[in-house]
């Protein structure tokens, strides 16, 4: 079965930092781009960053580029999100997806940002 | 890039056709993808390459358009198609959605 698992989630304090983990099955993980997205509580989608199949190619949405880094070890089938000066703001839900228009989501990880 | 969704809530009667519309600030050629969402549940893929239904996606959702101006149109909706869409550009980082619109039963 395809999968993407997220992990990592909590409660953390402004300032604070937290790596986000997602780990994918039951496909080659190294064929595929891959995303984080987020949806803050009764919001929207926001895109937060990608990464292409070989590292090749790093996005970041204005609202975390500096803060956040987007990693993957294709040798682990998985795919990371180090999130660093965390902000009320970054408190949602992120979701890892496979490629750029994506076919395959997880169940998400939540993160709380909050003293 | 900007992507604006209109209107930002629809409401239909089952059976009837749904019309949504994505709007981009600048030309994402064809890449442009819908999503559906439920509460409680991930984003579902449906249509990719501005017209491309997604794998198991039921011939009654199709999109179109290219350039700034997109269309998604539901045939005939049915009462699992009541749900929030989203659209996607993934011409250019940063990639970026649409506010949403919402799709309700009238």
């Amino acid at each position: 079965e395809v999968q993407l698992v997220e992990s990592g989630g909590g409660l953390v304090q402004p300032g604070r930092s937290l790596r986000l983990s997602c780990a994918a099955s039951g496909f080659t993980f190294d064929d595929y781009a891959m995303q984080w997205v987020r949806q803050a509580p009764g919001k929207g989608l926001e895109w937060v960053s990608g990464i292409t199949w070989n590292s090749g190619s790093i996005g970041y949405a204005d609202s975390v580029k500096g803060r956040f880094t987007i990693s993957r070890d294709n040798a682990k089938n998985s795919l990371y999100l180090q999130m660093n000066s965390l902000r009320a703001e970054d408190t949602a839900l992120y979701y890892c997806a496979r490629r750029h228009a994506s076919d395959i989501w997880g169940q998400g990880t939540m993160v709380t940002v909050s003293s | 890039i900007v992507m604006t969704q209109s209107p930002a809530t629809l409401s239909v009667s089952p059976g009837e056709r749904a019309t949504l519309s994505c709007r981009a600030s600048q030309s994402v050629s064809s890449n442009l993808a819908w999503y559906q969402q439920k509460p409680g549940q991930a984003p579902r893929l449906l249509i990719y390459g501005a017209s491309t239904r997604a794998t198991g996606i039921p011939a009654r959702f199709s999109g179109s358009g290219s350039g700034t101006d997109f269309t998604l149109t539901i045939s005939s909706l049915q009462s699992e198609d009541f749900a929030v869409y989203y659209c996607q550009q993934y011409s250019n980082w940063p990639y970026t959605f649409g506010q949403g619109t919402k799709l309700e039963i009238k």
